[in-house]
């Protein structure tokens, strides 16, 4: 049961154009989701979040959206840079009682070319 | 400062053998996590702590043993290794703060 999907694997996208990376949820429990990025032989690392109460953060040239009544997420960035080139995983987070737990989707590779 | 740190980076091991994965953070956050990384799969969570004497399962306990030995570290036991458990291992602390957690460098592992 994949509580947060990332339905395309990878993605290619041009030096200096949009890359749209989409996440969507089925557990309307969550309230919080948040965006990592991960490069080869390292840990994830934080990139954006966003709360349930909001529809939209930015972070310089990222930008996250949410749509509740579709349950689904998105991030944007822009312009897209070759140092960009990394998987990204979409999370939600979820209060277990003891602590704050966070599911992953399966990420998805972004590769921005020259 | 280093964060979160795990050792080792790489481990072969045999089905059946046994061994260690450790994990330490100096950040004095009350909470740790072990996740495993599969092809496919995401980060499922194995085991986490929400404070120093307490573990909890996550999604995929199973062939795992932890030990929260104080508030700063906290170990990942195989106890007989199997090939299913061939996998790239992350420890995190969650900020107290956020929902974010911050990864250590991950532990790639082996298992024939």
């Amino acid at each position: 049961d994949q509580q947060v999907k990332q339905n395309s694997p990878s993605l290619s996208v041009q030096e200096g154009r949009i890359s749209i990376l989409n996440c969507d949820y089925t557990n309307s429990m969550f309230d919080y989701f948040l965006w990592y990025k991960k490069y080869p032989a390292e840990g994830p690392t934080f990139l954006i979040s966003i709360s349930s109460i909001k529809d939209k953060n930015e972070d310089g040239r990222f930008t996250v959206f949410l749509n509740k009544s579709a349950k689904h997420l998105s991030l944007h960035i822009v312009p897209s840079q070759p140092g960009d080139s990394a998987v990204y995983f979409c999370a939600a987070s979820g209060f277990t009682g003891t602590a704050s737990k966070l599911t992953f989707g399966t990420g998805t590779r972004l590769q921005v070319t020259l | 400062n280093a964060g979160v740190t795990q050792t080792p980076k790489f481990q072969v091991l045999k089905t059946g053998q046994s061994m260690t994965l450790q994990c330490a953070q100096d950040m004095n956050h009350n909470s740790m996590y072990w996740y495993r990384q599969d092809p496919g799969m995401g980060l499922r969570l194995i085991y986490y702590s929400a404070s120093e004497g307490t573990t909890d399962k996550g999604e995929v306990p199973n062939g795992y043993n932890v030990s929260r030995l104080n508030k700063r570290e906290f170990s990942l036991r195989l106890e007989s290794a199997a090939p299913s458990q061939t996998s790239v291992y992350f420890c995190a602390t969650p900020n107290p703060s956020s929902y974010t957690q911050y990864f250590g460098p991950g532990t790639r592992l082996t298992v024939l």
